[in-house]
């Protein structure tokens, strides 16, 4: 069964001082891990997708990472609308299903 | 990019009336959705996945006769909560599947009084 633990989960940090959240996996064959970013009673937001272990992609302050165990979604110099719960969600190639299986989420609170 | 339009986005209903939600994709057909179902503070759960169609796959221990889905057309698909009661009270969001990848929609609350 995949599973996708995030950490931490709950993070404050102050108007531009940067970090990263985590999102470790096992899944039996990955076939793309997925970030998203979810407001207070809105549907996820896409940000990210990855494919392989080393890729990378970047999004204005946002820089996702991905290795064969885990992803990290690091945030450069964040403003308060940054503030979100950030979601990963993997697929794996198990079954033909295709569905993704969530993490519970961080929730990041950027004070101005 | 996909656009994924979800509606209603709150409904408040009496205890024992069915409530429909309904998933769109506006810009592009999708024959496989999703449905979720989030708790405060907890992840999104799949509750079961609709194929354009054919009879949708539930999640284990989801009622099939309770959450009745119908994905009729290759841009529709529809939850129905049957025989509500207020433990059903929840965010439910769809998803499809896009070109360029899952798009979700923006959620419906439903509260059951």
């Amino acid at each position: 069964e995949d599973q996708v633990t995030q950490s931490p989960e709950a993070l404050r940090l102050q108007e531009g001082e940067s970090s990263s959240l985590n999102c470790s996996y096992t899944v039996s064959g990955l076939r793309g891990l997925f970030w998203y970013r979810q407001d207070p009673g809105k549907g996820p937001e896409f940000l990210f997708t990855l494919y392989s272990a080393g890729e990378e992609k970047e999004k204005e302050r946002l820089k996702a990472t991905l290795t064969k165990k885990e992803s990290f979604l690091h945030i450069t110099a964040p403003k308060p609308e940054d503030s979100a719960t950030y979601l990963c969600a993997v697929l794996g190639g198990g079954g033909s299903n295709y569905k993704l299986t969530f993490g519970k989420g961080t929730l990041l609170t950027v004070n101005p | 990019g996909a656009v994924v339009s979800q509606h209603p986005s709150r409904v408040i209903c009496k205890s024992g009336t069915s409530v429909k939600i309904e998933c769109r994709s506006l810009d592009f057909q999708a024959t496989t959705m999703f449905w979720y179902r989030q708790f405060p503070k907890q992840s999104l759960m799949l509750m079961a996945t609709s194929n354009e169609g054919s009879k949708a796959t539930y999640e284990q221990g989801v009622e099939k006769d309770k959450f009745l889905i119908n994905h009729a057309s290759l841009t529709l698909s529809t939850l129905t909560v049957t025989s509500a009661h207020p433990e059903d009270s929840s965010f439910y969001i769809c998803s499809a599947q896009a070109p360029e990848g899952y798009t979700f929609g923006s959620g419906t609350r439903l509260t059951v009084v």
